[in-house]
């Protein structure tokens, strides 16, 4: 499609409970991005996608995240027993593989942390 | 370490007034400067990047090297101009876009 399919629009969860969110990015776009928004504060970096392949995790928190980007599948971001600073907006956005780096920005993926 | 800095968290003006968004950058190579904006309940979306120096929406921006700024402008703001502005910087294609922490612009009439 040509836009950045995010789901679900928002989430739910208990603190120590498991989270996971999806993400379809452009037909087309290599790369895919995961950004993390506290707040309405600025956009934190967490990993990006070449393909399936992890380009660069360097925003990847060490515990509890993981993200999956596998082929003909939605790419995935989840949180294993997530904590009340987990609470955030999720956006993630695809871009081509060459030329400017273009971002497309999906409409983000709420969660929260009771 | 790349930094995008934008000063001004909120900026108010009349509709008309022209507006500048500051934002400042630092990284030692030659970065892609790009602003985005969000309007009310849409997507973040591309408004402009220094390569294609082009005017969007009657906005432009002028990558400055010398003063390592990328400062948004528009000579006349309109209401519907009202939205939260991002500066964001690009070491390379593929990499990671560095925000700013957004400023939120309002035009009133």
């Amino acid at each position: 499609g040509e836009e950045v399919a995010q789901t679900p629009k928002h989430l739910v969860r208990g603190e120590g409970q498991k989270a996971k969110l999806y993400c379809a990015p452009i037909k087309g776009h290599s790369y895919v991005f995961w950004y993390q928004q506290v707040l309405k504060n600025e956009f934190k970096f967490l990993i990006s996608f070449q393909n399936e392949n992890v380009f660069d995790e360097t925003g990847m928190p060490k515990e509890r995240f993981s993200a999956k980007c596998l082929p003909n599948s939605p790419c995935s971001l989840e949180i294993q027993a997530t904590k009340l600073e987990d609470s955030a907006v999720y956006f993630c956005a695809s871009s081509l593989s060459s030329g400017a780096n273009v971002l497309t920005f999906g409409a983000g993926s709420r969660l929260t942390v009771l | 370490a790349q930094r995008v800095t934008q000063p001004e968290k909120l900026l108010s003006v009349f509709k008309g007034a022209p507006v500048e968004l500051k934002c400042n950058y630092s990284y030692s190579g030659s970065p892609e400067l790009f602003w985005y904006v969000q309007y009310s309940r849409q997507r973040l979306q591309l408004l402009l990047r220094h390569i294609s120096r082009e005017s969007i929406k009657g906005f432009t921006a002028d990558l400055n090297k010398g003063e390592t700024s990328f400062h948004l402008k528009k000579p006349f703001a309109q209401e519907e101009d009202s939205a939260m502005y991002y500066c964001a910087l690009s070491a390379q294609a593929g990499t990671a876009l560095i925000f700013g922490k957004g400023t939120t612009l309002s035009v009133s009439s």
